[in-house]
């Protein structure tokens, strides 16, 4: 119940497509779940995120959709670029948990020129 | 201001050593999490420290510890060292009363020979 599954675990993009990451949660307790993105050689680092209370929310170039019934939520990256090329990872947090990330298994995003 | 920073960077060990990683959270930060990264298992949860006290605990065996001192710099510790514990290992800061926004430092790449 503590999972969060995300896929794909790998993605090739062209430069200027849509990149689309889904992750799928167990745990209703959940109340809070970021994105973070991961260069090689340097730790995640947060990107966006989404609480449950809203269905989609958007940075520039990046967007979380929410689906609280179906309990999925993913990121989508438009205009895909060169250097959007990282991992990438879907996370949740409960409210009472403090630091404590559930952490989805990672999406290799790859932009080709 | 100055991100989070681990030390060291990069270490070698052999079975059935100790090691011990230290971390400095961003100016201000309280909280601070440990996280191990490996391919396989992705990137799980060990501990977190506020205040000096482990507030929450992820599922490691009792020889993955940790303390936080009163500047809130936190050490984690890991005796009689296995192969499997060849990792990433990541620190998280974050704001007190703020869950799931962290920030990473760049990780101790520790390997176990």
């Amino acid at each position: 119940q503590q999972q969060v599954k995300q896929s794909p675990q790998s993605l090739i993009v062209q430069k200027g497509g849509i990149s689309i990451i889904n992750c799928a949660y167990e745990n209703t307790a959940f109340d809070y779940f970021p994105w973070y993105q991961q260069f090689p050689g340097k730790g995640p680092a947060l990107l966006i995120a989404i609480r449950p209370d809203v269905s989609e929310k958007k940075e520039g170039r990046f967007t979380i959709s929410f689906n609280k019934s179906a309990k999925q939520f993913s990121l989508h990256i438009m205009d895909s670029q060169p250097g959007d090329s990282a991992t990438y990872f879907c996370a949740a947090a409960g409210y009472n948990q403090g630091g404590k990330l559930i952490f989805g298994q990672g999406t290799e995003l790859s932009v080709k020129p | 201001k100055a991100g989070v920073t681990q030390t060291p960077r990069y270490l070698i060990k052999t079975r059935g050593q100790q090691v011990t990683l230290s971390c400095s959270p961003i100016s201000g930060h309280r909280s601070v999490s440990w996280y191990q990264q490996t391919p396989g298992q992705g990137l799980q949860f060990l501990f977190e420290y506020f205040s000096e006290t482990q507030r929450n605990k992820g599922n490691f065996p009792g020889r993955f510890s940790g303390r936080q001192f009163s500047n809130s710099r936190s050490e984690m510790n890991v005796s009689t060292l296995e192969l499997g514990d060849s990792a990433l290992y990541l620190c998280a800061s974050g704001l007190a009363g703020v869950y799931g926004e962290l920030f990473f430092g760049e990780g101790s790449r520790l390997t176990v020979l």
